[in-house]
């Protein structure tokens, strides 16, 4: 079974600039989750879908948005990049019908987005 | 200006020794407990898991503790191999959201 394919791997972006990220799930998963990964804050949640439904969401700006398809996949939005936008962004599936049962994640490799 | 990162606290064994990695959680609420490995380059993967009804829960090599007194996990890792290199975190699920540990990196020495 392929595991979670993330696209693209590696960008640069300057700022101002805007950029979408590509998730695409297991198989049969049907939530999609991304974090944000940076040395001083760690990992942290930004927002969770499911059946193209944003059932959670973390504590960042209005400038980070997303969006699920009918096949499960997902894309996340950053617009206005600063520079403090700089991480790795990982996104993660899972099949849990509740968002209490959400523990195993497969997470993908993650795009490393570099803002200058 | 230059970017201060979260010291990770860190944890050295030699091969075949045990490791036992600990981690302070922040939500007495929480009832829903993982473990994650990743390794340099990779994304998290799923170690273990335990839910707040249990106090320890085995898998393979692994050991999770839970003491929901002091709200604290630990992992114990029985002979640590030198393919257990990695950082290790926990996460509690908080209504649907998994909120990570900031991590503690094992270096195994062989």
């Amino acid at each position: 079974k392929a595991g979670v394919t993330q696209t693209p791997r590696y960008l640069i972006k300057t700022r101002g600039q805007q950029v979408t990220l590509s998730c695409s799930p297991i198989s049969g998963h049907r939530s999609v989750s991304w974090y944000q990964q940076t040395p001083g804050q760690g990992l942290q949640f930004l927002f969770e879908y499911f059946s193209e439904t944003q059932r959670n969401k973390g504590n960042f700006p209005g400038r980070f948005s997303g969006r699920q398809f009918s096949n499960s996949r997902s894309e996340m939005n950053v617009s206005t990049l600063e520079l403090g936008d700089s991480a790795l962004y990982l996104c993660a599936s899972s099949f849990p019908l509740h968002p209490e049962r959400t523990g195993e994640l497969f997470f993908g490799e993650g795009s490393r987005l570099t803002v200058l | 200006g230059e970017s201060v990162g979260l010291h990770l606290p860190t944890l050295s064994v030699q091969e075949g020794d045990n490791s036992i990695i600990n981690c302070a959680y922040s939500n007495s609420a929480s009832d829903y407990f993982i473990w994650y490995k990743q390794e340099s380059g990779k994304g998290p993967q799923f170690i273990i898991d335990i839910r707040s009804n249990m106090d320890k829960r085995q898998g393979q090599r692994v050991t999770v503790l839970l003491n929901k007194t002091v709200k604290h996990l630990s992992l114990q890792i029985a002979a640590t191999q030198p393919g257990d290199s990695a950082v290790y975190f926990c996460a509690e699920n908080q209504g649907g959201k998994l909120i990570f540990g900031q991590g503690t990196e094992l270096s195994v020495k062989p």
